[in-house]
């Protein structure tokens, strides 16, 4: 079945660098767009990032435009994002999430936390 | 702050129905009908439960439905259980954003 599974969270202090991926199964990921959308502690979800499914377009939220970059690897069948210059509110569990031509996402990982401390 | 504004909290009683709203403007809710719902229990990831504002996925049960007037969506949930007690967020494609999502309401089961 169709299943997404992010790994590369964990404890960074502020002004540092983190690389989240994404492991894909069960469908055929070059066909597809893929997106990152994250989860403050307690709080609601918010649209990050997404990249066609060839990588040649992407767009950022305003909040990380020049500290994060996607990327993907279609022949590992996974997704990346790379952190940078991270900030205490960037604290947040990070979802790989599949977006569809109805704009929804109907896919979701289980997640990985992303904690901002020193 | 949420770009979609949604209630808090709700609740209800078993076999109760309750309404969800989900505040928007002309540029998101308004403009596309993108809007999806999303449910999440703690701990877990989200999951889709309404898309293109009334559409349910395979699996979902009929007992939920969504709706959108003008800038404002909702989500019903009729002969609630006690599973659907969740947290629901909304969402809508935004066009140049792309995706805006609601702040959530969690949803409890009396």
């Amino acid at each position: 079945q169709v299943q997404l599974v992010e790994s590369g969270g964990g404890l960074v202090k502020p002004g540092g660098s983190l690389r989240l991926s994404c492991a894909a199964s069960g469908f055929t990921f070059s066909d597809y767009y893929m997106s990152w959308i994250r989860q403050a502690p307690g709080k609601g979800l918010e649209w990050v990032s997404y990249i066609s499914s060839s990588g040649s377009n992407i767009y950022y939220a305003d909040s990380v435009k020049g500290r994060f970059t996607i990327s993907r690897d279609n022949a590992k069948n996974s997704l990346y994002l790379q952190i940078n210059s991270l900030r205490a509110e960037d604290t947040a569990v990070y979802y790989c999430a599949r977006p569809t031509v109805a704009k929804n996402f109907d896919c979701w990982g289980q997640g990985t936390l992303v904690t901002v401390s020193s | 702050q949420s770009a979609l504004t949604q209630p808090p909290s709700a609740s209800g009683s078993p076999g109760q129905s309750v309404t969800i709203s989900c505040t928007g403007t002309s540029s998101d809710v308004g403009g596309y009908n993108y809007v999806s719902w999303y449910q999440q229990h703690p701990g877990k990831a989200p999951k889709l439960m309404i898309y293109e504002v009334s559409k349910r996925p395979s699996g979902v049960p009929a007992r939920f439905s969504g709706s959108k007037s003008g800038n404002t969506a909702s989500l019903t949930v009729s002969g609630l259980q006690a599973e659907d007690e969740a947290d629901y967020y909304c969402s809508s494609y935004a066009g140049s954003t792309p995706w805006v999502f609601g702040g959530g309401t969690k949803l409890t089961i009396l």
